[in-house]
């Protein structure tokens, strides 16, 4: 099947910071992508929709100017937690929908565990 | 808003027997559903799905039943073993195209 890569795995940083997640699709390329966000014991939440090439697209709710997206190819997209606090501490997911482009299934990454001090 | 749901949290089942997860979901417009396990600390990992204008679909020791009528969704696992401890998402797809997840189903296998 599809791969998804998801870098890092799992971060540790200070309050006020910045944080990087990037989520490669290795065998494909996606014109889309999906980003979740997950809290312990919870379902998956949909952020936004990446899209290769033009603005991602947010959920109600999510703050555009805190949660950056960027999908710079159409292998590469990334989300960038600015000036990250405590509440943000949570697992972030990626997916995107493979090579038929279906987006009705999805592949997804291994995610990545945000802890903010 | 629309969402889509599990009747129980957690499932714990001995080894070798059957396991039965349910979900309810609320938008009678969604026409694909999909079953997810997601192990700790790890992406969820795609198991079976079904449309809608099918009522039963079988994978290699999973079956997934579909009822539109009261708008439920099951997943059966047959001999479960101790890997099948995961949790355990429905999804359906809107006719948005996004993909929305139920609470999830932690399924606890006893040896």
């Amino acid at each position: 099947g599809a791969v998804v890569s998801q870098h890092p795995s799992w971060v540790i940083c200070k309050s006020g910071t910045s944080v990087k997640i990037e989520c490669r699709s290795l065998d494909f390329q996606a014109t889309t992508m999906f980003w979740y966000r997950q809290f312990p014991k919870q379902s998956l939440m949909l952020m936004a929709t990446s899209n290769e090439g033009s603005k991602a697209t947010y959920e109600q709710g999510v703050e555009k100017d805190k949660f950056l997206i960027n999908h710079a190819s159409l292998t590469l997209s990334t989300l960038t937690v600015t000036s990250a606090h405590p509440e943000d501490s949570s697992f972030y997911i990626c997916s995107a929908p493979g090579p038929t482009g279906l987006s009705e299934k999805l592949f997804f990454g291994s995610g990545t565990q945000l802890s903010v001090l | 808003g629309e969402s889509v749901g599990l009747h129980l949290p957690t499932l714990s089942v001995q080894e070798g027997d059957n396991s039965i997860i349910n979900c309810a979901y609320s938008n009678s417009a969604s026409d694909y559903f999909i079953w997810y396990k997601q192990e700790s600390g790890k992406g969820p990992q795609f198991i079976i799905d079904i449309r809608s204008n099918m009522d039963k679909r079988q994978g290699q020791r999973v079956t997934v039943l579909l009822n539109k009528t009261v708008k439920h969704l099951s997943l059966q696992i047959a001999a479960t073993q101790p890997g099948d401890s995961a949790v355990y998402f429905c999804a359906e797809n809107t006719n948005t195209g996004k993909l929305i997840f139920g609470q999830g189903t932690t399924l606890q296998v006893k040896p």
